[in-house]
């Protein structure tokens, strides 16, 4: 069973526009998440976390938003550019636990 | 970048034959994990360790045995491979564990392909 869920396998936005990635959970025992961002041929490296007693984190032009209620996250990308274009992968860790989205592909077209 | 070499970085193999992956590092990190990403999967965990000698199972861990006997070096192996295990492996390094922060370093993956 798929405990992290990325429901949009690809989403394309033009350079300078806001990205938002989506991710939901259904485990309610997972208090940290994280998005990895994963170029072709290269592994995954890590971008941002939070975690459960915040709702926001914020590094640079990357934001990450955490909804409890609705077991739901996302990724804030602004402005995006092409050098944004990657896969995305959340991941969520609970009881010892790490689970990982299956990824969604972004193209930031110039 | 973390010092983690994985090798070999790509290997055709037939089903049936036995299969080594290994995974290297100069990070003096006490974790190691190996994880495999299909698509529409993701990455999901294989086998883990939290020190020499000491490993344990993941989400995935049947038809895969892995073995460490230093810090440096975490082996993954499948005594005969399916075509089910065709799939890019990905060993990582952790320092604290994934019960803390969770934040994994990453080699730059493996691709097996069973025909």
């Amino acid at each position: 069973d798929q405990q992290v869920k990325q429901n949009s396998p690809s989403l394309s936005v033009q350079e300078g526009r806001i990205s938002i990635l989506n991710c939901d959970y259904t485990n309610s025992m997972f208090d940290y998440f994280l998005w990895y961002k994963k170029y072709p041929a290269e592994g995954p490296t890590f971008l941002i976390s939070i975690s459960s007693i915040k709702d926001k984190n914020e590094d640079g032009r990357f934001t990450v938003f955490l909804n409890k209620s609705a077991k739901h996250l996302s990724l804030h990308i602004v402005p995006s550019q092409p050098g944004d274009s990657a896969v995305y992968f959340c991941a969520a860790i609970g009881n010892n636990d790490m689970r990982f989205g299956a990824g969604t592909r972004l193209t930031v077209k110039p | 970048d973390a010092g983690i070499t994985q090798s070999p970085r790509h290997k055709v193999t037939e089903t049936g034959t036995p299969v080594t992956l290994r995974c290297h590092q100069t990070e003096n990190h006490r974790y190691m994990y190996w994880y495999r990403q299909d698509p529409g999967h993701g990455l999901r965990l294989i086998h883990y360790s939290y020190g020499v000698k000491d490993t344990d199972k993941g989400e995935v861990s049947d038809g895969y045995s892995v073995s460490r006997s230093k810090t440096e070096d975490f082996l993954l192996t499948l005594e005969s491979a399916t075509s089910s295990q065709t799939s890019v492996y990905f060993c990582a390094i952790s320092d604290l564990g994934t019960v803390s922060t969770g934040e994994l370093f990453f080699g730059e993956g493996s691709r097996l392909t069973v025909l």
